[in-house]
Parts: C-alpha cells; structure tokens; sequence
C-alpha cells in the first residue's frame, strides 16, 4: 500500500516549456487535490477532483490545468512554465474533505 | 471572507517549555478545523482534528467560536516536536468541501 505517489520529485524547466506531474493514490479516495507550497504562504489550492471525470477550479487555477480520467490519477499540467511557478507541489486524496493524505511533493524550479 | 492565520511564522521554545501555536480562523459557517504537520523531509500528516478533542503526541487543540481560535498546545515540548504546523479549516464552496490552510508556523525545540 503506496499511499499517495508523485512523479517526478524534482524537475528544472525553463520558461516556456511545458510538462505534467503525476499524482497517484492506491486507497480508492474519491477526492483529489493539487497544492503549491510557497514560502509565507502556506498550501494554497490550485484545483481538485470530487470523482473520475470531474476537476474544479482552487484558489490559485491560473496556468494550470488538471485531468482525472482515471480513479486513482490526477495529473497536474502546465502549458507554458513561468518563473512564478517556481514551488513545491503536492498531492492529497481523501474520502473526507478534512482527512486529507498527502503526497511527497514535487520541486519545481523554472528558470 | 473564509481565512485561517496563524501570525507567527517561527516559534523557538526549549525543550521541557510550553508551547501555544496560535491559529484564528474567519468562516461564518459551522467550522470545522485541523493541525496538520510536516517533519523534515517527510510529508505532510494530519496531526489531530476538533472534532475529535483527542490528544495526539501530548498535542490538544480547542476550538473556541467566541475567539474564533483553534490554538495548538503542548505543556512539555520535545526536541521531535520540531516542525511546520499548519492549521487548516474546512469550508463548504462551490458545491465541495475543501481545506484552507494558514500559512503554517515553524516550531523549534532547542535541547
């Protein structure tokens, strides 16, 4: 029982490029959520899932996007990187809002 | 508008010391809130829920509506107590339950 994984754990880009960080969960959780950690600022929401097949927008959506086609992945995209994606990423699933696992993160550096 | 804060960014205690994480929350609805912790170089947990008024590692937390405040205690702190803890509320928007955290206080224990 993995838990919550992410792919990769480090990664460069520089401005302009794009890529998608994997997030997957082996618990069956229903909800699904994709955070920045920023220093001062805490976990802010960027989008999650409430079930296959539906995403939603968090507090900070602009420059991403996500798709669950699947159960247990929720992939979390970014088109065209920005020096102000520079963050720790992290996934959690839940099948409570307030009961949340977490992933191990993902650091991001754009250049 | 729906906010958790937590206005110290560091708290330096010694070990065998109280220690008061504080946390406010602004939500005019029933809330419902969580610590949530992150060791070094692990990921993050969740620590204890009020609803719960359970005792998790020497750590209790009162939800008190009149201060809207969900302050973190310990009477004795440990050198392993050393960590970012962040204080979580969860909101019901745009049809979901989701989390919103404070921007996490950093505890350090000196021996």
């Amino acid at each position: 029982n993995a838990g919550v994984t992410q792919t990769p754990k480090f990664r460069v880009l520089k401005t302009g490029q794009s890529m998608t960080l994997l997030c997957a969960q082996d618990m069956n959780h229903e909800y699904m959520y994709w955070y920045r950690q920023d220093p001062g600022m805490g976990l802010r929401l960027i989008h999650y899932s409430v079930g296959e097949g539906t995403t939603a927008k968090g507090e900070v959506p602009d420059g991403y996007n996500v798709s669950r086609l699947k159960k247990q992945n929720f992939l979390l995209g970014l088109e065209s990187a920005a020096p102000s994606q520079t963050s720790v990423y992290f996934c959690a699933s839940s099948n409570s809002p307030g009961t949340q696992y977490f992933g191990p993160g993902t650091r991001l550096t754009v250049l | 508008a729906q906010r958790v804060t937590q206005p110290e960014k560091l708290l330096s205690v010694f070990k065998g010391a109280p220690v008061e994480l504080k946390c406010n929350y602004s939500y005019s609805g029933s809330p419902e809130l969580f610590w949530y912790v992150q060791y070094s170089r692990q990921r993050l947990q969740l620590l204890l829920r009020h609803i719960s008024r359970e005792s998790i590692k020497g750590f209790t937390a009162d939800l008190n509506k009149g201060e809207t405040s969900f302050h973190l205690k310990k009477p004795f702190a440990q050198e392993e107590d050393s960590a970012m803890y962040y204080c979580a509320l969860s909101m019901f928007s745009g049809g979901y339950n989701k989390l919103i955290f404070g921007a996490g206080t950093r505890l350090a224990v000196h021996p």
